[in-house]
């Protein structure tokens, strides 16, 4: 079954430590992963994705097959981090649709 | 970038009425569209897979009778929740992706039904 699995309903950090969301999956394929994040009051938006390895806003995420895991993390938290943020995985069959984790609230206090 | 529009935002209706939400691709042609629901405090759930000009994709658990889904042009889907009731209640949100295999889905602001 395709599932993915964000373990924590929240993380709270201070400004300037490091922070990694978790996030694994089960996909009997060759998964695409994304991370999305939402805003305070803003819509679901792209962060980033597996398969371009960049990093935004200084995010970066590995995709590691043998975990299974495809982690989000940043080296300096800042406060305008602050946002909910939800692993996503696409399924390549069935219209290629969209499965998405429970989501992270992050929480980076000052 | 590419924007997504629902209208309406919000709407309140009573039960056992239906009401339309739509969904626009505003400068692009969207040849998919997907329609979520979001309870408080939780995921996205995937309802339906919208296709221009085909019939939609219902997930598992979700009745396709109650919630029909309409994608007539590559720029407008529509869902209609039939008979609402108060347990329908619940934030809805579409995005729309412009190929097949595109990685990247543009979502809606969502629109949150309160059915009474």
């Amino acid at each position: 079954a395709q599932r993915v699995t964000q373990p924590e309903k929240l993380l709270s950090v201070f400004k300037g430590a490091p922070v990694e969301l978790k996030c694994n999956y089960s996909y009997s394929g060759s998964p695409e992963l994304f991370w999305y994040v939402q805003y305070s009051r803003q819509r679901l938006q792209l962060l980033l994705r597996h398969i371009s390895r960049e990093s935004i806003k200084g995010f970066t995420a590995d995709l590691n097959k043998g975990e299974t895991s495809f982690h989000l993390k940043k080296p300096f938290a800042q406060e305008e981090d602050s946002a909910m943020y939800y692993c996503a995985l696409k399924s390549m069959g069935g219209g290629f649709k969209t499965i998405f984790g429970a989501g992270t609230r992050l929480f980076v206090k000052a | 970038g590419a924007v997504v529009s629902q209208h309406p935002s919000w709407v309140i209706c009573k039960s056992g009425t239906s009401v339309k939400i739509e969904c626009r691709s505003l400068d692009f042609q969207a040849t998919t569209m997907f329609w979520y629901r979001q309870f408080p405090k939780q995921s996205l759930m995937l309802m339906a897979t919208s296709n221009e000009g085909s019939k939609a994709t219902y997930e598992q658990g979700v009745e396709k009778d109650k919630f029909l889904i309409n994608h007539a042009s590559l720029t407008l889907s529509t869902l209609t929740v039939t008979s609402a009731h108060p347990e329908d209640s619940s934030f809805y949100i579409c995005s729309a992706r412009v190929r097949l295999s595109s990685e990247t889905q543009y979502f809606g602001p969502g629109t949150r039904l309160l059915v009474l």
